[in-house]
């Protein structure tokens, strides 16, 4: 079985300070690592993905994530924060199975 | 950049009734989904659907759940009584590929039973 873990409800930060989601993960196999970002009355948004290649991946609107095998993570991560960033963050997994599972989702605040 | 539509963006039953849940995934798309979201927070995996059959399906799609895709556009998702505890967004997503291309998300259909 799949899962993902999103270890904080909330992360808050303030505009211009650098920002991290943390997330976890449990697979059978090699992971397919997700972040999706979700506003107010929306549908889920694609920021980026990890399949293989470098650790580092770089997406949408100045995020990136870093894989960490050993630690089984693939934290999301944004050198500057901009307030406009406030959102509901979630991790997911996938495997060829095709299903993704998705963490509980982590609230960012980032205030002026 | 091309979207996935979903019909109704809110829908009122009554318990006991029967509601359709309506998508259109993107065009050249080949693999479907239903999740749901309730109250706002964790997204809960239902169905994958691909080459016209289910691929996979949770322990929530039970048998008064259903998905078709009764024609070459539409993707649908069928509660055939409907409890209140299946008072949810519904969201539906497709991908050109199974697991490792993003999924693009429809902006979900909020069901509420009475």
């Amino acid at each position: 079985a799949q899962s993902v873990a999103q270890p904080e409800d909330q992360v808050n930060v303030a505009e211009g300070n650098p920002l991290t989601v943390k997330c976890t993960y449990s697979v059978s196999g090699n992971p397919y690592l997700f972040w999706y970002v979700q506003y107010p009355n929306r549908g889920l948004q694609f920021l980026l993905k990890y399949i293989t290649g470098d650790n580092l991946v770089k997406g949408s609107y100045g995020f990136e994530a870093e894989f960490n095998k050993s630690q089984t993570s693939f934290h999301l991560k944004k050198p500057s924060a901009l307030v406009s960033d406030s959102a509901l963050y979630f991790c997911a997994v996938s495997t060829n199975a095709g299903k993704s599972t998705f963490g509980d989702g982590t609230t960012l605040t980032v205030k002026p | 950049e091309p979207e996935v539509t979903q019909t109704p963006s809110h829908q009122v039953t009554q318990m006991g009734q029967e509601v359709i849940l309506r998508c259109v995934p993107i065009s050249n798309h080949l693999y479907f989904y239903w999740y749901r979201q309730i109250l706002g927070q964790k997204v809960e995996f239902l169905v994958s659907f691909y080459n016209n059959e289910i691929s996979e399906k949770s322990e929530i799609f039970d048998d008064q759940f259903s998905v078709e895709r009764p024609d070459g556009s539409n993707f649908t998702l069928k509660i055939r009584s409907t409890k209140l505890e299946d008072s949810a967004m519904y969201f539906c997503a497709s991908s050109r590929d199974s697991h490792n291309e993003k999924l693009f998300f429809g902006s979900g259909t909020q069901l509420s039973v009475l």
